[in-house]
């Protein structure tokens, strides 16, 4: 099945602790996001990359680093910078970013504090 | 800045009913509108609207664009309890999507 496969659902950080967050695309898409969703909000844009080896900050980027060493993997770190990081985060892919194609949503990691 | 205002941010009716929800916008690089539905996780597509006056539509969900006011409607038509979720509208700009808050829906059987 094509998909963007994100883990883990649930996941838990202490304070002062850096924690990774996977996104897996097998739609073959150039383009992937990371959106951050709070309670009555709507998604907000965290980053997003073009291509691989390169990425741009999103209108939340602080606290937060990626990496897109291949196509198909374009993993957040949420570091011990992000004071406030309890959220729903999604991973998304479209085929470029400029692109009339719809994006598509991983099934979400919630992440929260210890 | 880009911007997305979604109208109402609830709504609770009884099944059956007819809803319209509502999405305006400002942005500067227009390129589509987009529709999605949330339920509990990720958000699943709806429709793409790129052209005025022209419905899209879906079953008993239809929707269109008004690139002159800047805005678009969402209507569910004979509303199920499945429908219950968070619609999502958002603008495609020159690089990236723009999410409104969202219309929480809720059918009541």
């Amino acid at each position: 099945d094509g998909g963007i496969t994100q883990s883990p659902k649930y996941l838990f950080r202490k304070e002062g602790q850096n924690v990774t967050l996977s996104c897996e695309q097998n739609l073959n898409h150039d383009a992937m996001y990371w959106y951050r969703q709070d309670p009555g909000q709507g998604l907000r844009l965290i980053y997003y990359s073009q291509i691989v080896n390169d990425f741009q900050k999103g209108d939340i980027a602080e606290g937060y680093s990626v990496s897109r060493e291949k196509k198909e993997s374009f993993p957040l770190t949420v570091t011990s910078a992000q004071k406030n990081p309890t959220a729903f985060y999604l991973c998304a892919s479209s085929q470029w970013t400029d692109s009339n194609q719809p994006q598509h949503f991983g099934d979400g990691t919630r992440l929260s504090i210890l | 800045e880009d911007k997305v205002v979604q109208s109402p941010l609830s709504l609770v009716v009884h099944e059956g009913d007819t809803v319209t929800l509502n999405c305006s916008y400002e942005v500067t690089n227009f390129r589509s509108l987009l529709w999605y539905k949330q339920e509990k996780k990720a958000p699943t597509f709806l429709f793409m609207l790129t052209s005025s006056g022209i419905e899209k539509k879906s079953g008993r969900l239809s929707s269109i664009l008004d690139k002159k006011e800047l805005f678009s409607i969402l209507n569910i038509t004979a509303t199920q309890t499945g429908d219950s979720a968070v619609y999502l509208c958002a603008i495609q700009g020159a690089q990236k999507l723009v999410f409104g808050q969202g219309t929480r829906l809720t059918i009541n059987p």
